[in-house]
């Protein structure tokens, strides 16, 4: 079985500040993980995912997460917020298990709020 | 969201009656997954299907169907509409052996 527990429903950064959304996640076999970001009244959009590449995963908006086998983490941060920021994060966790398609498990979300 | 549009975008309904949501997408992909979206719970995966009239259920598949046809085609039918179904309906798509899916805008629908 695999889960994702994202920590904090809900975050409030000022602009300018670091963004910090938490992920952990439970995964029998060797994960695939993604961030999607949903802007009000829109469906999910790819932030960024791990793929067994690279530790350090780069996305789009100024985004990046660390896959940390150790720690069963793959947090999402951006150094400076911005107002446009303002969005729910949906950490997933995907694995190819005896089948041919990735099932998405996902977090139940985070809400970031951006104060000016 | 290119290549994948869910209809209709917004729908009220009465409890009791039958409802279906269509997905149609144009990108050939092999996967298509229905899930519904609820504050506090996340997305949860109602029915996928894996090819044309192959098809199996989610976490939540009680009091809902699918139906694949076509390729392009993947429909969600709720049988007798409850206030609990009132949700946002996510519509997804994703290729053989390839991670990562693509969602569609959503349905959101409303049972009074």
């Amino acid at each position: 079985a695999q889960s994702v527990t994202q920590l904090g429903s809900h975050v409030s950064v000022s602009e300018g500040a670091l963004v910090l959304l938490r992920c952990n996640y439970s995964s029998s076999v060797p994960p695939y993980l993604f961030w999607y970001v949903q802007y009000p009244n829109q469906g999910l959009q790819l932030l960024l995912k791990y793929t067994s590449a690279a530790t350090l995963v780069k996305g789009i908006n100024g985004f990046e997460a660390e896959f940390k086998k150790s720690e069963t983490s793959f947090h999402l941060t951006k150094p400076s917020a911005h107002m446009s920021d303002a969005a729910e994060y949906f950490c997933a966790v995907s694995s190819l298990r005896g089948g041919s398609n990735y099932k998405l498990t996902f977090g139940k979300g985070t809400l970031l709020t951006v104060n000016p | 969201d290119a290549g994948i549009t869910q209809s209709p975008r917004h729908k009220v309904t009465e409890t009791g009656t039958p409802v279906t949501l269509r997905c149609h997408q144009t990108e050939n992909h092999r996967y298509m997954y229905w899930y519904r979206q609820d504050p506090g719970h996340g997305l949860r995966l109602i029915h996928y299907s894996y090819g044309v009239k192959d098809t199996d259920k989610g976490e939540v598949s009680d009091g809902y169907s699918v139906s694949r046809s076509k390729t392009e085609d993947f429909l969600l039918t709720l049988e007798s509409a409850t206030s609990s179904q009132t949700s946002v309906y996510f519509c997804a798509i994703s290729e053989y052996r390839a991670p990562g899916y693509t969602f569609g805008s959503g349905t959101r629908l409303t049972v009074v």
